[in-house]
């Protein structure tokens, strides 16, 4: 049981490259969200998805999509990156009926 | 609109001294409050967390916390600091509203003095 796994951990973009961030849980969790984690700011919710084929609009959606074709899998693209998306991007999940999310170890990109 | 205020930005304690973290919440309807342990350079691990049962929660690693409705509060103690237990530390809520959203605090990082 792996629980929560994020690819890559680390990357490198130029700005104006897209990327594809995947993370993966083996819960058989319904909900899924992505956030980000900059200094001084905490987390915050990019966008999140309830279900397989689901997806909504977090607290800072702009620049980036989402995308939920299979329920262990959510992957977060960046499709024209910004020196302003370098971050720490953070996948969790969590079951229906329970409050407690659960994280993966997070993906540092750094956008020059 | 949910959010959390989290006081104090750094905490250091000394070995052996209470730790206090603070956390104070703002919500229209009655919240899930949680605490999350983050250590450096690894994702964030539950702590406990409140869901309307008792006001006083306990968690992992020796760690509690009270909610108090009346002072909006529900901050995280804990008697006596272990090396171990430096490392950043979030308080978040949601709410039956909009259980599918979390607002998290902006964090508090903890340093252990030997």
């Amino acid at each position: 049981n792996a629980g929560v796994t994020q690819t890559p951990k680390f990357r490198v973009l130029k700005t104006g490259q897209s990327m594809t961030l995947l993370c993966a849980q083996d819960m058989n969790h319904e909900y899924m969200y992505w956030y980000r984690q900059d200094p001084g700011m905490g987390l915050r919710l990019i966008h999140y998805s309830v279900g397989e084929g689901t997806t909504a609009k977090g607290e800072v959606p702009d620049g980036y999509n989402v995308s939920r074709l299979k329920k262990q899998n959510f992957l977060l693209g960046l499709e024209s990156a910004a020196p302003s998306q370098t971050s720490v991007y953070f996948c969790a999940s969590r079951l229906l009926a329970e409050e407690t999310q659960y994280f993966g170890p997070g993906t540092r990109l750094l956008v020059l | 609109a949910q959010s959390v205020t989290q006081l104090g930005s750094h905490v250091s304690v000394s070995e052996g001294a209470l730790v206090l973290l603070r956390c104070n919440y703002s919500s229209s309807v009655p919240p899930y409050l949680f605490w999350y342990v983050q250590y450096p350079n690894q994702g964030l691990q539950l702590l406990l967390k409140y869901t309307s049962a008792a006001t006083l929660v306990k968690g992992i690693n020796g760690f509690e916390a009270e909610f108090k409705k009346s002072e909006t509060s529900f901050h995280l103690t804990k008697p006596s600091a272990h090396m171990s237990d430096a490392a950043e530390y979030f308080c978040a809520v949601t709410d039956l509203n909009t259980g599918n959203q979390f607002y998290f605090g902006t964090g508090t990082s903890l340093t252990v003095i030997p």
